[in-house]
C-alpha cells in the first residue's frame, strides 16, 4: 500500500484558515488522494478527494502537489466544530480499493 | 448523501461469547464492505474486505475463524466476533464505496458510526 505520512497535531485559531499538509511521496498514478475527519467515538465522515487538480467543495480545498507526492487540505475559517482527526488516504484501482489510514493530524482549533 | 448504518452503537458482552456488529448500506448498493477496528488513542486498522456473495478478504494477522465475515446482501454485512475476549475490545468501524460517479475503488467512503465492542 501506499502510505501517507501527517503532522501529530496542529493548532488553530478560530476563523482562521488551516493548511494540513499530507506526504505521499510513493503515490502511484491511479491512486486518488482522500481526506476525511473524524470525531471521537465517531465514524469517520469524508472531506474531500481529487487526483490532479485542485478541488474545492463546501467543506474544504484540496491542493494537489504538480508532482502528486503531497497535498494539502484546507479550512478557510476554522471553527471550533472542525476540531477533529483528520486523516489524508489513498484510493486506488491497483489494491481493491483498499486503504491503509496512518496516524492523522489531531487539529486542536482554539477560540 | 449516501449513508452507511451500523448496529449496534455500543455492546457489552461476556468473555466467551458471540457478538455480531452489522453495517447497512441504507440507500445504495454495496458489493464491498470494509471492516475496520480502532483501539483509543490509535488510527483505523482494517481488518477485512467483505465481498457480497463471496468469501471475505483478511488482512495479515487476523484470524478469519475468531472475525466472522458475511455479506449475504447488496446492503448488509456483518462481522461476528466469536469467543470474545477483552483483548477484542474496541471500535468496530465498517464502510463501503460509493457507486454515483467515481468508479468504487477509487472514490468516496462512507462510514458508518461505529459499534463499541467491550468484553467482559
Amino acid at each position: 500500500d501506499a502510505k501517507t505520512t501527517q503532522p501529530n497535531s496542529m493548532e488553530s485559531n478560530e476563523e482562521e484558515p488551516v493548511h494540513l499538509p499530507c506526504n505521499h511521496s510513493t503515490i502511484s498514478g491511479t491512486d486518488y488522494i482522500h481526506w476525511y475527519r473524524q470525531l471521537p467515538s465517531q465514524g469517520p465522515e469524508y472531506v474531500i478527494h481529487g487526483l490532479t487538480s485542485n478541488v474545492n467543495n463546501r467543506m474544504a480545498s484540496l491542493a494537489i502537489a504538480e508532482d502528486r507526492k503531497s497535498s494539502t487540505l484546507i479550512l478557510h475559517r476554522a471553527t471550533l466544530r472542525d476540531a477533529a482527526v483528520y486523516y489524508c488516504i489513498l484510493r486506488g484501482g491497483t489494491n481493491a480499493g483498499k486503504s491503509t489510514f496512518g496516524d492523522g493530524t489531531t487539529l486542536t482549533v482554539k477560540p | 448523501g449516501a449513508v452507511v448504518s451500523q448496529h449496534p452503537s455500543w455492546v457489552i458482552c461476556k468473555s466467551g461469547t458471540s457478538v455480531k456488529i452489522e453495517c447497512r448500506s441504507l440507500d445504495f448498493q454495496a458489493t464491498t464492505m470494509f471492516w475496520y477496528r480502532q483501539f483509543p488513542k490509535q488510527s483505523l486498522m482494517l481488518m477485512a474486505t467483505s465481498n457480497e456473495g463471496s468469501k471475505a478478504t483478511y488482512e495479515q494477522g487476523v484470524e478469519k475463524d475468531k472475525f466472522l465475515i458475511n455479506h449475504a446482501s447488496l446492503t448488509l454485512s456483518t462481522l461476528t466476533v466469536t469467543s470474545a475476549h477483552p483483548e477484542d475490545s474496541s471500535f468496530y468501524i465498517c464502510s463501503a464505496p460509493g457507486t454515483s460517479g467515481d468508479q468504487p475503488n477509487t472514490g468516496e467512503l462512507f462510514f458508518g458510526e461505529g459499534s463499541r465492542l467491550t468484553v467482559l
